[in-house]
């Protein structure tokens, strides 16, 4: 079966330092990857997304993703992360345009001041 | 741009009683999803429509669910005799088209729905 796994449910990080959120992908082919970001009470906003060809890609707010196809991982880092980046994120996928996505349980990201 | 529209935005039933939730989604996007967000179960597909059309409900569970979109500029879904498993937030995107750089899903912030 088709599925995604973040494997940590929190996590904890202090105003300026690094983030890096873990997802990996159980498919059959490479499916088309995304991040999206959760504030509270508030619906879901696509962060970046992967189709295929550079393995790095950029997303909104100084977020990036790298994919691996022999890891089966597209992790999600920022550099310098920001109060306002307290959210949950949830990483999907799916296998062709407009289809149905699936997401992994989500990380709950709180940033200290 | 008002973004997806979704209403009500909490919605409180009686064990028994029928729900019907409302999507509308931003103009000119052809393709309407439905997503149910649980604490246990978390995210999960129920059904997608494509110019109005029903092109998969493999979420959707067989008894008592049920999706329409009439036009373009709306979507329902029905709960009937809604039980106490139900309760969830129901989550509605919609996306330009189904061709790369059209299919992005734009989420609505959803419906909150109690049953009691």
């Amino acid at each position: 079966a088709q599925s995604v796994t973040q494997p940590d449910a929190r996590v904890t990080v202090s105003e300026g330092a690094s983030l890096q959120l873990r997802c990996k992908y159980s498919y059959s082919g490479t499916p088309y990857l995304f991040w999206y970001v959760q504030y509270q009470r508030q619906g879901l906003q696509l962060l970046l997304k992967y189709y295929s060809g550079d393995p790095v890609v950029q997303g909104v707010n100084g977020f990036e993703a790298e994919f691996s196809k022999s890891d089966s991982s597209f992790h999600l880092r920022k550099a310098s992360v920001h109060w306002s980046d307290s959210a949950v994120y949830f990483c999907a996928a799916s296998m062709g345009f407009a289809s149905a996505l699936t997401f992994g349980s989500g990380t709950k990201v709180i940033v200290l001041p | 741009n008002a973004g997806v529209i979704q209403t009500p935005r909490h919605k409180v039933t009686g064990k028994g009683q029928e729900a019907t939730l409302w999507c509308e989604p931003i103009s000119g996007h052809s393709a309407v999803f439905w997503y149910r967000q649980t604490i246990v179960q978390g995210l999960e597909f129920l059904t997608y429509f494509r110019n109005q059309a029903p092109i998969d409900d493999s979420g959707m569970p067989k008894e008592r669910f049920s999706a329409q979109m009439p036009n373009q500029s709306h979507s329902t879904l029905k709960i009937q005799s809604t039980q106490p498993q139900d309760s969830a937030v129901y989550l509605c995107a919609s996306s330009l088209g189904p061709f790369m750089d059209q299919d992005t899903q734009y989420f609505g912030p959803g419906t909150r729905l109690l049953v009691l």
